[in-house]
Parts: C-alpha cells; structure tokens; sequence
C-alpha cells in the first residue's frame, strides 16, 4: 500500500504547455517535499512545504500544500524541454527521519 | 567532494552471492538513509542511522539485508544471498539532523542479480 499517491504516473506535453502533479494522502505529514530525479543520478530536492495552505514559488513552478497537510500539488507554467524528468513528492513525520515517497510522476517535455 | 558519494555505481552478481553497498555522506552529517528504487517504484525506505542512537531497521524487507555505519561516517549496506528481486537502485541520502532537514541523495548504486 502506497502511503502517497501520484497522478499522473507519466505525462508527456509540448514545450510552452502548463502542468500540474498531484500528491495525495489519507495521512497528514508534518512536511512535504518535492524532488526532481534524473537518469543514473539520485533525487534532488526542489522544495520543502511545512504549513497547510503554503504556497512556494520558483521561477515557473508552484508547490501548493494543502490545508489538511495531507496533499500537495506542483504546478509548471510554459513547460520547457529542461523540465523533463521524475517528479518525486515524499512526506515527512515530525519524529520520524524517513520519508514517506510516491511513486513519481515521469514528465517529458517535448520542444 | 562536497555531495554523497556511493560506490559501486553499478554491480552485476549472480543469485546466491553476496554484495556490499558503500555510501559516504557528507562531511558533519549525523543523519544516513538508505532507500531502494525498483523499476516503476517510488523510493522504498530501508534503514536510518542517527548520530550514536540504535538505527531504525523497520524498512528491512528480510534478514538477508543489514547494514552498518562506522565511526559515525561511512556505511555499508549488506545482502546476502541475493535474490532476482533484490535487482533495483540503492539509494543513500545524508543529513544535518533528522526531521525536516534536506535529505541529499547520492547518485545509487545499480544491482542487478543474474
């Protein structure tokens, strides 16, 4: 039993295009995290969301955290070919130090 | 170096044998994690270490994996008699503390069991 479900699983879009990844839970986490994986190298983190309704901006990605701290969304505004990759959102505890990760969502974007 | 590093990059072995895993995390980083990351799958937490406290083994998925972490640094992460399944990328990941801090993930070690 996945602990964090994503959808889409895959997404392929033209470049210029926008985007959005969903994270969802039945469990509330005390963060949420998002990572960004390229082929042969290991996650890299792109965002941390700790207060329900937290918003985070970078450049053209959004990060939303839901009220209930139980979901988050990532949004990408005129996706670019750069953006291509694994989409990872994990969620923390406030004891624990693992992370708790979806399966990923495989984003490909196609100039 | 400044990031994780883990070697091998890739290890290919036959059913039965048993491989070692190493993972150096960076430097003054009291927290290590290993995960797994099989084909199609997220990443699947496997053990924690924290400073000198006992590590948290829950994510074990069967006593032929172990692993340990000397003098507080480097780690190792042990299977023995490997199994067809046990083909995946190992993933370590270091931190300031546990918690909310950032996990840095090294680049994983490729195992694939012939």
């Amino acid at each position: 039993t996945q602990l964090l479900e994503q959808s889409p699983q895959f997404l392929s879009i033209q470049e210029g295009e926008n985007l959005t990844v969903y994270c969802n839970s039945s469990s509330v986490f005390s963060s949420l995290q998002w990572y960004r994986q390229e082929p042969g190298e290991g996650p890299v983190l792109l965002v941390t969301v700790v207060t329900g309704g937290e918003v985070k901006k970078l450049k053209r990605l959004t990060f939303q955290f839901g009220d209930a701290r139980k979901d988050s969304s990532l949004h990408i505004t005129a996706a670019q070919p750069g953006d291509t990759g694994l989409y990872l959102c994990a969620g923390g505890g406030s004891t624990l130090g693992r992370l708790y990760f979806g399966r990923g969502t495989q984003l490909t974007v196609w100039p | 170096g400044a990031g994780v590093s883990q070697s091998p990059s890739n290890k290919v072995t036959e059913k039965g044998k048993d491989v070692e895993l190493r993972c150096d995390p960076i430097s003054g980083h009291t927290a290590l994690y290993w995960y797994r990351q099989s084909l199609g799958q997220g990443l699947e937490f496997l053990i924690y270490f924290q400073g000198n406290s006992a590590p948290d083994k829950s994510g074990l998925p069967s006593d032929r994996f172990s692993a340990e972490r000397t003098g507080g640094s480097v780690s190792t992460l042990t299977i023995q008699r490997t199994q067809q399944e046990d083909s995946a990328v190992y993933l370590c990941a270091s931190s300031l503390v546990k918690g909310r801090e950032t996990q840095y993930f090294g680049p994983g070690t490729r195992l694939l069991v012939l």
